[in-house]
């Protein structure tokens, strides 16, 4: 069972349009992060974010923690070609040990 | 720092054979993770290691296994392997694991089951 949906599960844009990925759970999450991957390579972490509500910035990209830490969003504005990738959210419970759920991934690709 | 190494980077097995593969986490980090990724099932927890127990382990059958050193290098095995075995293997390391960790992920390694 797949704890944490993505949507959309694909997004083909033009360079220089605005984007946002959600990421929903029926289970609240204590924390979630956000990750890109490239083909061929791990994913990469972009951002850690903890509290419900909590918006956190890094240059062209917003993410929100959603009030409930059911859910987050990805908002990416003016995108470029280099913001190709899959976008995955990840989520961990409270309790300790971390077993990080991953979503369903959103393959985003921007056309120059 | 260097980052998470995993080898090797390809491999190709026949079904019914087993196979190893090889993290190095970040030099500091304790707490080592696998996950396997598929088009369809996406990325999906196998086990963490720490101080070279097992801690947390995730719903695949036990063909899979792992292990943990001393030194915090971590190998897993798949024993008897399957056609759907094929997937790109994923080792993440981190402090201590505790959440919320931030978890740093090696290049993987790419299975091919014929």
């Amino acid at each position: 069972t797949q704890l944490l949906e993505q949507s959309p599960q694909f997004l083909s844009i033009q360079e220089g349009e605005n984007l946002t990925v959600y990421c929903n759970s029926s289970s609240v999450f204590s924390s979630l992060q956000w990750y890109r991957q490239e083909p061929g390579e791990g994913p990469v972490l972009l951002v850690t974010v903890v509290t419900g509500g909590e918006v956190k910035k890094l240059k062209r990209l917003t993410f929100q923690f959603g009030d409930a830490r059911k859910d987050s969003s990805l908002h990416i504005t003016a995108a470029q070609p280099g913001d190709t990738g899959l976008y995955l959210c990840a989520g961990a419970r409270s309790g300790g040990y971390q077993k990080v759920t991953f979503g369903t991934g959103t393959k985003l690709q921007v056309i120059p | 720092k260097a980052g998470v190494t995993q080898t090797p980077r390809y491999l190709i097995k026949t079904r019914g054979q087993q196979v190893t593969l090889s993290c190095s986490p970040i030099s500091g980090h304790r707490s080592v993770s696998w996950y396997q990724q598929t088009p369809g099932q996406g990325l999906q927890f196998l086990f963490e290691y720490f101080s070279e127990t097992q801690r947390n382990k995730g719903n695949f059958p036990g063909r899979f296994s792992g292990r943990q050193f001393s030194n915090s290098r971590s190998e897993m095995n798949v024993s008897t392997l399957e056609l759907g075995d094929s997937a790109l293997y994923l080792c993440a390391s981190s402090l201590d694991g505790t959440e919320p960790d931030e978890q740093y992920f090696g290049p993987g390694t790419r299975l091919t089951v014929t």
